[in-house]
C-alpha cells in the first residue's frame, strides 16, 4: 500500500518557466514534508520542507503548498533552469512517531530544457 | 570533505557471497540509516539506528544485517547475497529531534 504517490514519474519544462512536481499521501498522521532532489551517481540532497501547521513555505525560487484537507502538496520551481534536471522525492514523516522515518515516493524526473 | 560517506562506491559481487557495505560520517549525529533504491522506485528503509547501543528494523530487513561500531560508523552486511538485492544502497544521519536525513553519495551493487 502506497502512502506517498508521486503519480508523474516524469516532467520536462523550457528554461525560466514554472516547474510544478505532485504529491498525494494517504496517511493522516504525516505532519512533516520533505522534498529532496537526486542527481545521477550522487545521493538525495535535502531541498524544503514544510511543517503541517502551514499552508506555504518558500525559499528563494522553490516554494513547497501544502492542502492537508486533500492531502496534497507540490513543489513549485520558479524560474526553472537546466540545473534543476534531476530527480524529486517527496518524503513526509510522522514527528509524533519516536522513530522519524521518512516515507519516500517514487520520485518524478524534471528535465530544463535550454 | 564529503560529511557522509561510503565505501565502496560500487561492487559487483557473485550469488551467495557475504558482502558487507560500511558508511561514516564527521556530521557528529547521533542517528544513522540504511535505505535501498531500485530502479523507478523511491527508497526505502533497511535499518535505522538512534545510538551506539540501538538497533532497529525497517521495512525491508530480511537478508540484511547491521553493526554500529562507533557513533560515527555503521555497517551494512548481506549475509548470502542474491541477484534481488542488486540495487542501491544509501546511508543517511540525522539529528534527533530533526526531520532532515543527510546522505552519503551511494553504494551502487551487483549481484551476479
Amino acid at each position: 500500500d502506497q502512502q506517498v504517490k508521486q503519480n508523474s514519474p516524469s516532467l520536462s519544462v523550457q528554461e525560466g518557466r514554472i516547474s510544478i512536481l505532485n504529491c498525494d499521501y494517504t496517511n493522516s498522521m504525516f505532519d512533516y514534508f520533505l522534498w529532496y532532489k537526486k542527481y545521477p551517481a550522487e545521493g538525495p540532497t535535502f531541498l524544503i520542507s514544510i511543517s503541517s501547521i502551514k499552508d506555504k513555505n518558500e525559499d528563494g525560487r522553490f516554494t513547497v503548498f501544502l492542502n492537508k484537507s486533500a492531502k496534497h502538496l507540490s513543489l513549485h520551481i520558479v524560474p526553472s533552469q537546466p540545473g534543476d534536471s534531476a530527480v524529486y522525492f517527496c518524503a513526509p514523516l510522522n514527528s509524533g512517531g519516536s522513530n522519524y522515518k521518512l516515507t519516500f515516493g517514487k520520485g518524478t524526473l524534471l528535465t530544463v530544457n535550454p | 570533505d564529503a560529511d557522509v560517506t561510503q565505501t565502496p562506491r560500487n561492487r559487483i559481487t557473485k550469488t551467495g557471497k557475504r558482502i558487507m557495505l560500511e558508511c561514516s560520517q564527521t556530521k557528529g549525529h547521533d542517528r544513522m540509516y540504511w535505505y535501498r533504491q531500485d530502479p523507478g522506485l523511491g527508497l526505502r528503509l533497511i535499518y535505522y539506528s538512534f545510538d551506539v547501543k540501538d538497533i532497529n528494523k525497517g521495512e525491508i530487513s530480511d537478508g540484511y544485517s547491521v553493526s554500529r561500531q562507533a557513533q560515527a560508523k555503521f555497517s551494512l552486511s548481506l549475509e548470502s547475497a542474491i541477484p534481488n538485492q542488486t540495487a542501491l544502497y544509501f546511508c543517511a544521519t540525522s539529528d534527533p529531534g530533526l526531520p532532515e536525513q543527510f546522505f552519503g553519495p551511494g553504494t551502487r551493487l551487483t549481484v551476479l
